[in-house]
């Protein structure tokens, strides 16, 4: 156990809908980052953030959007939802901006 | 824009041998990680390699790093079943920490 906490574990919604993925870092850890793993594209990153402010951007798309609140918790939302977007999205915490990245259990997403 | 590239991508060998897994990186980077994934599961961090010629062991599996060749290896010796995962290394961009992965390496040992 990680001790980064992803809810849900499992989603399955329909084409065009939003969902939100909720993330609680490592108790302590200030940065937490998204990465989503599909068969076709692997592991990619998505987005960073530090202590509440992004750091870092990465292939995440327009219809996607997170943030990171002041209790350092993190959601990842996701909308206008596409069958292509069917993945299991992780959040991963660490202590300071560089360092070691812990992964949480993940959050199976499934768009029908 | 880093790439990272991994080989093989698949590799089945029988209980008992060794092998090694290799990790390719194509810009400047000085902190490279090797990860396990079992189906379906999270990744567990197996090694954090920060310098050059930084080598690492736990168990069946040894790490290393050449930053001047922008290479790592994973070596698995004499191999056991309960290694079979997917095995995946991730190179830091030197400005941040997001992580690059390679496209993995999935490790099957059989009996």
């Amino acid at each position: 156990d990680s001790g980064v906490t992803q809810t849900p574990k499992h989603l399955i919604t329909a084409t065009g809908q939003r969902v939100t993925l909720r993330c609680s870092p490592r108790s302590g850890d200030l940065s937490v980052y998204w990465y989503q793993q599909s068969l076709d594209q692997g592991l990619q990153f998505l987005i960073q953030y530090y202590n509440g402010e992004e750091r870092a951007k990465g292939n995440i798309l327009e219809r996607f959007s997170a943030q990171q609140f002041p209790d350092l918790h993190s959601e990842l939302n996701l909308s206008s939802l596409e069958l292509g977007d069917s993945a299991l999205y992780f959040c991963a915490s660490s202590p300071r901006m560089t360092g070691e990245l812990f992964f949480g259990e993940g959050s199976r997403l499934t768009v029908l | 824009e880093l790439k990272v590239e991994q080989n093989p991508l698949f590799l089945s060998m029988q209980e008992g041998k060794n092998y090694t897994i290799y990790c390719n990186y194509s810009t400047t980077s000085d902190r490279l990680y090797w990860y396990r994934q079992d189906p379906g599961k999270s990744l567990e961090s197996l090694f954090v390699l920060l310098s050059n010629g930084a080598v690492k062991q736990e168990g069946r599996l040894m790490a290393s790093l050449d930053t001047k060749a922008r290479l790592s290896t994973l070596h698995i010796t004499a191999a056991v079943h309960d290694l079979s995962a997917t095995y995946f290394c991730a190179v830091a961009v030197s400005a941040g920490n997001m992580l690059t992965f390679g496209g993995g390496t999935r490790l099957m040992v059989k009996p």
